[in-house]
């Protein structure tokens, strides 16, 4: 059945390494969202896409990039920039264009940890 | 309400009973609305949604209340069970451009524990 799968579902990362996050949606969703959250915080926006190749930044994008290259997958990189990158990324997409604004709907998340 | 910090507001509620959480949400302009249910470990879960040119909306076993006035949202559960445990968050979206994606400015959350 249709959804957002999120992938690893845990992921370490070392110093000095850049990490990917898989998002993939089945929903045929035109919009995708990252997001961060922060033990006891709201969802902070990081990048979101409308559609394929283009993306544009959100209010805490830095240490962060995406590619759209698919309308079902939009990958998350975490870079070495980011220096406090430990958090839960959860991603989200919705569809557009019909009867206006649509709820967003989430995966499961990625529980990113420092080594 | 929202919480400063990393401890979130609490609220207890015996099972059976009605659950009312609530949210103050920051831009007057804002003009539309999303509650969402997170449960440990897990993406948020949406519950219901409402536009400005509402002040009530009703779902399964939720209703959510809108008072532009005081730039307020609340969400009521009736017969709050134990899977209603989880935390809450309200979100808002300020003036939507009609393009398809947007941008939603998520509350801190409340925690709501039900007590069996």
């Amino acid at each position: 059945d249709g959804g957002i799968t999120q992938s690893p579902k845990y992921l370490f990362r070392k110093e000095g390494q850049n990490v990917t996050l898989s998002c993939e949606q089945n929903l045929n969703h035109d919009a995708m969202y990252w997001y961060r959250q922060d033990p006891g915080q709201g969802l902070r926006l990081i990048y979101y896409s409308q559609i394929v190749n283009d993306f544009q930044k959100g209010d805490i994008a830095e240490g962060y990039s995406v590619s759209r290259e698919k309308k079902e997958s939009f990958p998350l990189t975490v870079t070495s920039a980011q220096k406090n990158p430990t958090a839960f990324y959860l991603c989200a997409s919705t569809l557009s264009g019909v009867d206006g604004i649509q709820p967003q709907h989430f995966g499961d998340g990625t529980r990113l940890s420092i080594l | 309400g929202e919480s400063v910090g990393l401890h979130l507001p609490t609220l207890s509620v015996q099972e059976g009973d009605n659950s009312i959480i609530n949210c103050a949400y920051s831009n007057s302009a804002s003009d539309y609305f999303i509650w969402y249910k997170q449960e440990s470990g897990k993406g948020p879960q949406f519950i219901i949604d409402i536009r400005s040119n509402m002040d009530k909306r009703q779902g399964q076993r939720v209703t959510v209340l809108l008072n532009k006035t005081v730039k307020h949202l609340s969400l009521q559960i009736a017969a709050t069970q134990p899977g209603d445990s989880a935390v809450y968050f309200c979100a808002e979206n300020m003036g939507y451009s009609g393009a398809g994606s947007y941008q939603l400015t998520f509350g801190k959350g409340t925690k709501l524990s039900v007590i069996p």
